[in-house]
């Protein structure tokens, strides 16, 4: 089956600068590819994703890159804010499978 | 347009109580997935399941656990004779036909086992 790693943990970055997390997967028959972002005591929320016959999408300050050869992708956050502080997880499926989560990354925004 | 609700939001339960926690799916949607998450932990998959039928249950234990959408109402998890290994949020997620895979999240229920 499908297994995601994600990495950093945990990232700590001051406010204005960009974060990076990336993640990559197993199953190359993997076509979806979600970010979720999850605050404390909340439900994960999606804020991203992008679906394998493209390699990049962009919503305002986030972006996500995908490499299919390589079996990676990464969510990009661009002058990152005190309210972006939370938990990311990256996750992977086939479109009609359930997602596989990778265990997330705690985003620390520094004011 | 609501979104997934689920309730109860808390739940606590002695050792080897049961506890059932429900799940309504956003309008139109008709894919249910539950997941399971551990303090400081990611999501694991637990079972999915469309009107009247469990698609896949590869995450979910054999023993004590069950889940079901009926034709009418709310899906349901249930656990059995709950242990404090039990004690986790417990996700509920609805996708639509068109958009299966799509997962739009309830705010869980969090079970503790005392």
């Amino acid at each position: 089956g499908e297994n995601v790693e994600q990495h950093p943990s945990t990232l700590s970055v001051q406010e204005g600068d960009s974060a990076v997390i990336k993640c990559t997967y197993s199953d190359s028959a993997s076509n979806y590819f979600p970010w979720y972002k999850q605050e404390l005591g909340k439900r994960p929320q999606l804020i991203i994703d992008i679906r394998s016959n493209v390699g990049e999408k962009k919503d305002q300050r986030i972006a996500v890159t995908l490499n299919k050869t390589a079996k990676h992708f990464s969510l990009h956050i661009t002058e990152t804010q005190p309210e972006d502080s939370a938990v990311y997880f990256c996750a992977a499926s086939e479109g009609n499978t359930p997602l596989v989560f990778g265990k997330g990354t705690r985003l620390s925004v520094i004011a | 347009n609501a979104g997934v609700m689920q309730n109860p939001r808390h739940l606590v339960r002695r050792r080897g109580q049961e506890a059932r926690l429900r799940c309504s799916p956003m309008k139109g949607h008709s894919h249910v997935y539950w997941y399971r998450q551990l303090p400081e932990e990611g999501l694991k998959f637990m079972v999915y399941l469309q009107k009247e039928n469990i698609i896949d249950e590869s995450g979910m234990p054999k023993e004590r656990f069950s889940a079901e959408f009926p034709k009418e109402g709310p899906s349901i998890l249930r656990i059995q004779q709950v242990v404090r290994g039990d004690s986790a949020a417990y996700f509920c997620a609805s996708s639509s036909d068109s958009r299966a895979g799509e997962l739009f999240f309830g705010e869980g229920s969090r079970l503790t086992v005392l």
